[in-house]
């Protein structure tokens, strides 16, 4: 079991939709993060949040827009997605972005489908 | 920049034999290295981190190794079993930058290993 949840499992959504992902941990952990990941490839970093912040943007598109309510929520808000914006969306946190090398800690994962 | 390479990319074994999966990374200036599993469809599993400062880190039937200074970590599964099949992803994670930060892990494209029962 994984101590990251994430919600939906899986999302089919047309290009106009507006959807929402989100991610929960209660590890205390004050790191958290978005990662996009394509089938056969590694995890690529999207954003993270520190201490509910954002500190890194990883020149993501505006039509993602994350949001941090508090230390255990994590959002990731879509508009206006193109079908090749499918993938795996997966959150993750570890203790702080700085120094400690904590590991970090995935949940399952949103299958996201864009039509 | 850092470059995390993993041989083989797939790897097909019976099951009971032991096995090594190899990460290798281009820049030694790293915190730490972290290794873990991916089933089809969803999220990583940690499954070992080594410090810069350890040799090796062991969980059950896993030894991690890392040997720093020639860029190279080993995963070795002692006894494998059907339910090993996945995905092996490793990371590194740099040493902190100027302001303290070293949150960008540095994946490998992982190796796919199947046991055959």
């Amino acid at each position: 079991d994984t101590e990251v949840t994430q919600t939906p499992k899986h999302l089919v959504m047309g290009m106009t939709n507006k959807k929402s992902l989100k991610c929960e941990q209660h590890m205390g952990h004050r790191a958290m993060y978005w990662y996009k990941q394509k089938a056969k490839k590694p995890p690529e970093l999207m954003f993270v949040y520190s201490y509910e912040k954002l500190s890194i943007n990883e020149s993501v598109p505006s039509r993602f827009s994350p949001e941090c309510p508090n230390s255990s929520l994590l959002n990731l808000h879509l508009h206006a997605l193109q079908p090749e914006d499918s993938a795996l969306y997966l959150c993750a946190s570890s203790q702080a972005i700085q120094g400690q090398g904590s590991p970090l800690h995935f949940g399952n994962g949103t299958r996201l489908t864009v039509t | 920049k850092q470059e995390v390479t993993q041989i083989p990319a797939a790897l097909s074994v019976p099951e009971g034999e032991n096995l090594v999966l190899n990460c290798s990374f281009t820049d030694s200036a790293i915190y730490n290295l972290q290794w873990f599993r991916q089933d089809p469809g969803k999220g990583l599993t940690s499954l070992l981190l080594i410090q810069s400062s350890q040799r090796e880190q062991t969980s059950g039937r896993l030894n991690a190794s890392l040997d720093k200074s020639s860029g190279r970590s080993t995963l070795y599964i002692a006894a494998s079993q059907p339910g090993d099949s996945a995905t092996y992803l490793c990371a590194v994670r740099p040493e902190e930058d100027s302001g303290g930060s070293n949150y960008k892990l540095t994946f490998g494209k992982g190796t796919l290993l199947t046991v055959n029962p």
